[in-house]
């Protein structure tokens, strides 16, 4: 298992610019996460999702979106980089209930660091 | 909405001593999970260990224990016989039991280990 894996490592984009970040787990986990972490802080998260064709907004969406087709894939999308969004972006998922009876980690992947110039 | 703070930005200790993490949260759920992850430079995120609210008993994990004291909202890591390799940065995480919208963080203590 390759467990939850993210591309690019690394990325540079000009103000104004716009990108997919990828994101895949080999888990069949249902719960997928994109999170990001600015300079001297802990994550925060931006979106998440349930399940196939189910996103939902965490606590900083502003300035992108997500879509989950598969089970397997959940993008991250960039439009109109800002400077504001430069920083570290991680994927994570987790498999877990309905009923929340039992809670199971969440697998992070190595993480993108983006640059907005 | 829930918080999580970490009051200490940064710690040291000698190799082979013991240290304690600090960490807070506050929340109006009584059931919930709250998680120590590390992050090594290499930036991964590594789980070091769970306790479950409902649980009396503190989680262990190796040369890793927490004092949970839900009362006070309180979650102290505590890390016997610090190694080299122990040196990161440590979060404090919270979920709900249930939520399905992700782990909310602390800012982080950094841990030093001085051989």
């Amino acid at each position: 298992n390759a467990g939850v894996t993210q591309t690019p490592k690394f990325r540079i984009l000009k103000i104004g610019q716009s990108m997919t970040l990828q994101c895949t787990q080999d888990m069949n986990h249902n719960y997928m996460y994109w999170y990001r972490q600015d300079p001297g802080m802990g994550l925060k998260l931006i979106y998440y999702s349930v399940g196939a064709g189910i996103t939902d907004k965490g606590e900083v969406p502003n300035g992108y979106n997500v879509s989950r087709s598969t089970t397997e894939d959940f993008p991250l999308r960039l439009e109109l980089a800002a400077p504001s969004q430069t920083s570290v972006y991680f994927c994570a998922s987790s498999y877990s209930t309905l009923a929340g009876n039992r809670y199971n980690e969440q697998f992070f992947g190595p993480g993108t660091r983006l640059t907005v110039l | 909405a829930q918080t999580v703070t970490q009051s200490q930005p940064e710690m040291s200790v000698q190799e082979a001593e013991t240290v304690t993490l600090s960490c807070t949260y506050d929340t109006s759920e009584s059931d919930y999970y709250l998680f120590w992850y590390k992050q090594p430079p290499s930036r991964q995120m590594i789980l070091v260990i769970r306790q479950e609210a409902y649980k009396q008993q503190n989680a262990t994990e190796n040369r890793f224990s927490v004092n949970f004291q839900k009362a006070a909202k309180s979650f102290s890591l505590k890390i016997s016989d610090s190694q080299l390799g122990d040196a990161a940065m440590y979060f404090c995480a919270y979920i709900r039991r249930g939520g399905a919208d992700g782990l909310t963080f602390g800012k982080g203590t950094h841990l030093i280990i001085q051989p």
